[in-house]
């Protein structure tokens, strides 16, 4: 079936670490996100793409790096430099272009910092 | 960037019409209305988008109206199964708060 994969579901990590989570999608979608959802918040920006090889900050980056090498996967590192870490992380991904259909999401990796 | 203006919170009875607003008055003019919901702890599902025309689906109707300033997401008989974080978003780069939408049996 045809969807997009978020891996670990769940994450402990010591402070200082850096972690690397998973997205994978089997759309064929151009367009990748990544959001990050803080309790009882919406979801806040993190990077995009919309093509290979090329991505943009979004209005939380810092502390954040992404790679976008294939079109099927958009890792997500959190980095040491990141503050406030701990919380639920969820890719995305569309078609692309500026109306280039809906997001599908999806089911989210929660990152606990201990 | 466009944003979107909703109600923090809903009541709606089970078997009744939920009607949720959302205001975009700063949308452009190519700018899609996308609506999402959220069960929480898990990922957003899309519901519905449209541009100009009021849109139906098996899921819900989108009413956007003629300024596109505004629009409304209408679930014609809600479920237990439809409380849930709905939000309303013009663009994909940004979401609001959302609206917390509570079925009451």
């Amino acid at each position: 079936d045809g969807g997009i994969t978020q891996s670990p579901k769940y994450l402990f990590r010591k402070e200082g670490q850096n972690v690397t989570l998973s997205c994978e999608q089997n759309l064929n979608h151009d367009a990748m996100y990544w959001y990050r959802q803080d309790p009882g918040q919406g979801l806040r920006l993190i990077y995009y793409s919309q093509i290979v090889n090329d991505f943009q900050k979004g209005d939380i980056a810092e502390g954040y790096s992404v790679s976008r090498e294939k079109k099927e996967s958009f890792p997500l590192t959190v980095t040491s430099a990141q503050k406030n870490p701990t919380a639920f992380y969820l890719c995305a991904s569309s078609m692309g272009g500026r109306s280039g259909g809906e997001l599908f999401f999806g089911e989210g990796s929660r990152l606990t910092v201990l | 960037d466009a944003k979107t203006t909703q109600p923090p919170s809903m009541d709606c009875a089970e078997g009744r019409a939920a009607n949720l607003p959302c205001n975009h008055s700063t949308i452009s003019g190519n700018e899609y209305v996308y609506w999402y919901r959220q069960i929480h702890s898990q990922g957003p599902q899309y519901i519905i988008h449209g541009l100009k025309n009021n849109e139906t689906n098996e899921m819900a109707s989108l009413i956007i109206t003629e300024d596109r300033k505004s629009s409304t997401l209408i679930l014609p008989h809600a479920t237990l199964r439809d409380t849930a974080v709905y939000y309303c978003i013009v663009q994909k780069l940004v979401f609001g708060q959302g609206t917390r939408l509570t079925i009451n049996p």
